[in-house]
């Protein structure tokens, strides 16, 4: 079955500094989606890639979905301290499962 | 726009017990799904519905765990009889349809704490 995988579990920025993390899944995906999570919150969508090589922005966080369709990843600019929390990648098929996340914490 | 409901909030019960969660998707939304989150683990897929009719219950436990989703709306999730290893945040989410282009809406969650 589909399996998300994601790395690292685990990011510490200093703020203002840039970080990247990925997303591999097992098999081809038709879409993907990355939600945020904050501390002690649910899951919010972010924004879903569908086309093959498709790159999205919103504002310091750039989406890129692989030529594949089977990896992902999220960049963000000149973290800020509003960046903290846990980012998911689901992969969909028929169904919609989710990455084991990373969780990004900054110091100013 | 109402967003998902889901209740309780919070719930704790020794082993052994029967515990029920609620769940009240977005109005018009077909798709329905439970979440199983550990914590510091990403969500777990227990079961989606789509409709009344299930899409994909392969990672739920059916020794213990039920779901329905009578006439197509609401959902419960059930727990019977709970381990200590069911502590977890149970979310609920839902999404417009199965098109597979839809973002999914998520409830507050439930948090279970088996004692």
């Amino acid at each position: 079955g589909q399996q998300v995988m994601q790395i690292p579990q685990y990011q510490h920025v200093q703020e203002g500094e840039d970080f990247t993390t990925y997303c591999n899944s097992s098999t081809t995906l038709s879409n993907i989606q990355w939600y945020k999570q904050r501390p002690g919150g649910h899951p919010v969508f972010l924004i879903q890639l569908v086309k093959s090589g498709e790159v999205k922005k919103q504002k310091r966080l750039t989406f890129q979905f692989g030529e594949a369709k089977k990896n992902s990843s999220l960049h963000i600019t000149a973290t800020q301290t509003t960046d903290v929390g846990t980012y998911f990648c689901a992969g969909r098929d028929y169904k919609l499962s989710f990455g084991a996340g990373t969780t990004v914490t900054v110091r100013a | 726009e109402a967003g998902v409901a889901q209740s309780p909030r919070y719930k704790i019960i020794e082993k052994r017990q029967s515990v029920a969660f609620w769940c009240n998707p977005i109005s018009g939304h077909a798709t329905l799904y439970w979440y199983q989150q550990i914590l510091g683990q990403g969500p777990k897929l227990l079961i989606q519905f789509q409709n009344n009719g299930v899409v994909d219950d392969s990672q739920l436990p059916k020794d213990r765990f039920s779901a329905e989703r009578l006439k197509g709306v609401d959902s419960t999730l059930k727990i019977q009889p709970a381990k200590l290893e069911d502590s977890a945040v149970y979310l609920c989410a839902s999404s417009l349809a199965l098109i597979r282009n839809t973002e999914a809406f998520f409830g507050q969650g439930t948090r279970l704490t088996v004692v």
